[in-house]
C-alpha cells in the first residue's frame, strides 16, 4: 500500500527554523517526484517545489525559492522541507504529495499534512 | 508562470443536481490538466487527470472535458458526498499551478 506518512504538527517562533518530514513506503522511492504543496488557513493549494529522488534535483516555485529547502534522505525513503527562518506568514498545512518521473502525471497521493504554526 | 482560472468560486447545488465547473489556464496545456476534490480537515483526493481521464475508484458521475486553454469538470446527480472544494491543476510545466478553487455547497 502506497503511504506518504507526515511528521506531526508543530508550533514555532518567528526567527526559528523548522523541518518537517515525509516518509514514503509501498512503492520505489525513486520512480516518484515528491512535491510540496501549501494550504494557508482557509485559503486554495500552492504548489512550492519538488525533488527528483533519482538525483536530488529540485525546482521550486518562484514564490518560495530562497525561503525554503526540500531535501531528501533516499536511504530512509523520506523527503524533507525546511525553513531556516519563520515568518508569521508560514503558518499553514503543508502537504507531500508523489508523482511519476517515467510519466507526465499528477499528484495522485497525499501525506495527510502537517499543520504548522508561527507564532509569538 | 502558468495561471490558472476557476469559476465559479462557489456553487450552491442539490442533491441529484449537475454541476459543472470551469478552469481555464493562462496558455495551453496540451490536457495536462487535473481535478482534485478537497473535503474539509482532509488532503485533496485526485479525481481525473489529463483532463478527461477517471482516476481509479472514482465514481462515474464525475467527468472531465475541454482542450488547449479551457477545461471543465461535471458531476451529474450530485450526491452529499460530493459537497466539497474542487480545485484544477496544470502539470504541464513548472511551477505547475492550482486554480484558486470551487467550494460546492448544498442549496
Amino acid at each position: 500500500e502506497v503511504q506518504l506518512v507526515q511528521s506531526g504538527a508543530e508550533v514555532k517562533k518567528p526567527g526559528e527554523s523548522l523541518s518537517i518530514s515525509c516518509q514514503a513506503s509501498g512503492y520505489t522511492f525513486t520512480n516518484y517526484y515528491i512535491s510540496w504543496v501549501r494550504q494557508l488557513p482557509g485559503k486554495g493549494l500552492e504548489w512550492m517545489g519538488r525533488i527528483d529522488p533519482r538525483d536530488s534535483y529540485t525546482h521550486y516555485s518562484p514564490s518560495f525559492r530562497g525561503h525554503v529547502t526540500i531535501s531528501i534522505a533516499k536511504s530512509i525513503s523520506t523527503a524533507y522541507l525546511q525553513w531556516n527562518f519563520l515568518r508569521t506568514s508560514d503558518t499553514a498545512m503543508y502537504y507531500c504529495v508523489r508523482h511519476s518521473v517515467l510519466e507526465k502525471l499528477p499528484a495522485d497521493y497525499w501525506g495527510q499534512g502537517a499543520p504548522v504554526t508561527v507564532s509569538s | 508562470d502558468i495561471h490558472m482560472t476557476q469559476s465559479p468560486s462557489s456553487l450552491s447545488a442539490s442533491v441529484g443536481d449537475r454541476v459543472t465547473i470551469t478552469c481555464r489556464a493562462s496558455q495551453g496545456i496540451s490536457d495536462s490538466l487535473a481535478w482534485y476534490q478537497q473535503t474539509p480537515g482532509k488532503a485533496p483526493k485526485l479525481l481525473l487527470y489529463a483532463a478527461s481521464s477517471l482516476e481509479s475508484g472514482v465514481p462515474s458521475r464525475f467527468s472531465g472535458s475541454g482542450s488547449g486553454t479551457d477545461y471543465t469538470v461535471t458531476i451529474t446527480s450530485l450526491q452529499p458526498e460530493d459537497f466539497a472544494t474542487y480545485y484544477c491543476q496544470q502539470y504541464y510545466s513548472l511551477p505547475y499551478t492550482f486554480g484558486q478553487g470551487t467550494k460546492l455547497e448544498i442549496k
